[in-house]
């Protein structure tokens, strides 16, 4: 079982460059999320969706874009790349559960830098 | 506001030495507290939810208790293979389907 899955796993960019971070899960999850984590801090919250066609923002969600067309795929489109966002960014995905939420499964990360 | 604090942020013992990672909370509403392993260079494993006060769970070394304000992760006579970064995380009621993550303790057992 794959689980989730993020591509590409390093990038680096200049600014002011497009690029769209991939994230797909193979457990039929509705919820997926997309974290970033700074060095020596916890994760932080861009966008999060609870299923296809709907997503809304989380703590950080200036300078990104999100769509959600599939159950399966969950892509983060960064417009236009700026240094601040370096970054290790992470994609999750966790199950439904009514009155509790229940784990979230993560990939291994996309590290990007912004030159 | 829902918020995570842990502490301490870096810990080192010696293999064999028992200790304790804490973290504190305050959430309108607990819905969830989750802990995470995370080793350099992957993303968070998870290891246990806790759901209320008094609720214990076990996992090998380690084990995982909750009150109304806090949440410990005990270790007992930890091994190298243990070294890594502990993720704490709750969900609340207020915050929907977010969960909030703490900056998590760096665990080091030394052989």
């Amino acid at each position: 079982n794959a689980g989730v899955t993020q591509t590409p796993k390093f990038r680096i960019l200049k600014i002011g460059q497009s690029m769209t971070l991939q994230c797909t899960q193979d457990m039929n999850h509705n919820y997926m999320y997309w974290y970033r984590q700074d060095p020596g801090m916890g994760l932080k919250l861009i966008y999060y969706s609870v299923g296809a066609g709907i997503t809304d923002k989380g703590e950080v969600p200036n300078g990104y874009n999100v769509s959600r067309s599939t159950t399966e795929d969950f892509p983060l489109r960064l417009e236009l790349a700026a240094p601040s966002q370096t970054s290790v960014y992470f994609c999750a995905s966790s199950t439904f559960s009514t009155g509790s939420n229940q784990p979230q499964h993560f990939g291994d990360g996309t590290r990007l830098s912004i030159l | 506001e829902d918020q995570v604090t842990q502490s301490p942020e870096a810990l080192r013992l010696q293999e064999g030495e028992s200790s304790s990672l804490n973290c504190s909370y305050t959430v309108s509403g607990l819905r969830g507290l989750f802990w995470y392993r995370q080793d350099p260079g992957k993303g968070p494993e998870f290891l246990f939810t806790l759901y209320s006060a008094g609720e214990e769970k076990e996992k090998e070394r380690l084990k995982a208790t909750l009150t109304k304000k806090e949440s410990f992760l005990h270790i007992t006579a930890p091994k190298p293979e243990d070294s890594a970064t502990y993720l704490c995380a709750v969900s609340g009621y207020s915050s929907a389907s977010k969960i909030i993550f703490g900056s998590g303790t760096r665990l080091s057992i030394r052989p």
